[in-house]
């Protein structure tokens, strides 16, 4: 059962453009992430936050900026979106910051021409 | 280079028979490892967690670590055709926030 939810499914947008991917997650985790999973299934973290403070900022380039509301949404907005930035976007969560499971969502897959 | 490193990159198993899937890593620091599944168009979905040395059992999947040596394996007993998915090895250190490295994955598929 789905309780990370992630919008849009699936976009297609010209360089240069901007857009913005959704996240909420149900199930009242205090830290939610993005990944990245480019075209060979490689999977990269991009972000962490905890309790609205951002923990990781891997190095990614600074047209990426993930915006957090609450503890249970976390968006990422891609200013100028280059060809490259074509992959899936994964949204997860997790209970805390300790060793726990981390939940993933379906993905959204950018698609850059 | 990969931190986390999974073989084989892919693997065949009959249904009904034992798939195994490895993962070494090259980072001492990871200490805590997951294995997670993920089907074509879906996100990935976490199996079994292993954090001490030994095996871990959770239904027909067995997992096993050896922290001396840094591998991580995976067993599926009596696969069955939906086992048929992309398996990741993920590791995370005490100190990195939660921050999970994935191994590049291995595809596994189950024929009738």
């Amino acid at each position: 059962e789905t309780a990370v939810f992630q919008t849009p499914n699936y976009h297609v947008t010209q360089v240069g453009n901007e857009v913005s991917f959704n996240c909420k997650q149900t199930l009242g985790h205090d830290t939610m992430y993005w990944y990245k999973q480019d075209s060979k299934k490689l999977l990269k973290i991009m972000f962490s936050y905890n309790n609205k403070q951002l923990i990781v900022n891997e190095t990614v380039p600074r047209r990426f900026s993930p915006q957090s509301s609450d503890k249970a949404h976390l968006n990422l907005r891609i200013k100028s979106v280059e060809p490259e930035d074509s992959a899936v976007y994964l949204c997860a969560s997790s209970y805390g910051l300790g060793q726990d499971t981390q939940y993933f969502g379906p993905g959204t897959r950018l698609l850059v021409l | 280079q990969q931190k986390v490193q999974q073989s084989p990159e892919s693997l065949s198993v009959p249904e009904g028979g034992m798939a195994s899937l490895n993962c070494t890593s090259s980072d001492r620091n990871f200490q805590y490892f997951w294995w997670y599944r993920q089907h074509s168009g879906e996100g990935p979905k976490a199996l079994m967690s292993i954090f001490s040395d030994g095996d871990k059992k959770e239904g027909r999947f067995t997992a096993h670590l050896n922290k001396a040596s840094l591998h991580v394996s995976l067993h599926i007993r009596d696969s069955q055709p939906s086992d048929s998915a992309l398996y990741f090895c993920a590791a995370s250190a005490t100190s990195s926030g939660q921050k999970l490295v994935f191994g590049q994955g291995t595809i596994l598929k189950v024929y009738l």
